[in-house]
């Protein structure tokens, strides 16, 4: 059964900070997601990783995609307020279905 | 948004009765998606159908039913709804996209069991 595990689950930053959050997932798998959500909203798509070492940036975001350790990083930097929100990551599991993480609430304070 | 509409988009019921929310797309997606979000747990995999009366389960799907009898709408079913099925719902249809596939979702059902 794949897992999927983010950390942290919440974190309080100040803006201008640096900051990466982490997403594990328990079995092989050749896809992977970021995807943002602010509050009462639905989910936006970020990132789509498929191949290892895979690096992608938009703005102050940059996820990247080791499938050998099975983790996923995504590095915020120079924080600012308009990126607080909840971050997921998920992971295809066969015929597209997705296995999501717990979700990382991120509130960046000025 | 990918032209995804649900309704209704806030509901709120009694235990036991039976309730339908209604995903709508209108840009032919083969695969749809019903997901539930509950705090602590991300999204969970509820139904998705790959085509016009294909459905299969997911997750977390007892206590709930799908149908899909035209590709542009995905019904999702709770025959007897229950207080743990409080949650918000989430329909998603599969996009390809650059060459990647790429699930998107639509606004949510906040729905509310007493």
């Amino acid at each position: 059964e794949l897992k999927v595990e983010q950390n942290p689950l919440f974190l309080s930053m100040q803006e201008g900070k640096n900051y990466t959050i982490y997403c594990n997932y328990s079995t092989t798998s050749d896809r992977l997601y970021w995807y943002r959500q602010d509050p009462g909203k639905s989910l936006e798509s970020l990132f789509v990783l498929l191949s290892n070492g895979a690096v992608k940036q938009e703005g102050r975001l940059m996820a990247s995609l080791d499938t050998k350790a099975r983790l996923s990083t995504l590095h915020i930097t120079a924080a600012v307020h308009d990126l607080s929100a909840t971050y997921f990551c998920a992971v295809v599991q066969g015929a597209q279905k997705l296995v999501f993480g717990q979700g990382t609430r991120l509130t960046i304070n000025p | 948004d990918a032209g995804i509409t649900q309704s209704p988009r806030h509901k709120v019921t009694e235990t036991g009765t039976p309730v339908t929310l209604r995903c709508h797309q209108t840009e032919n997606h083969r695969y749809m998606y019903w997901y539930r979000q509950d705090p602590g747990h991300g999204l969970r995999l509820i139904h998705y159908s790959y085509g016009v009366k294909d459905t299969d389960k997911g997750e977390v799907s007892d206590g709930y039913s799908v149908s899909r009898s035209k590709t542009e709408d995905f019904l999702l079913t709770l025959e007897s709804a229950t207080s743990s099925q409080t949650s918000v719902y989430f329909c998603a249809i599969s996009q390809q996209g650059q060459g990647l596939e790429t699930q998107y979702f639509g606004p949510g059902t906040r729905l509310l069991v007493l």
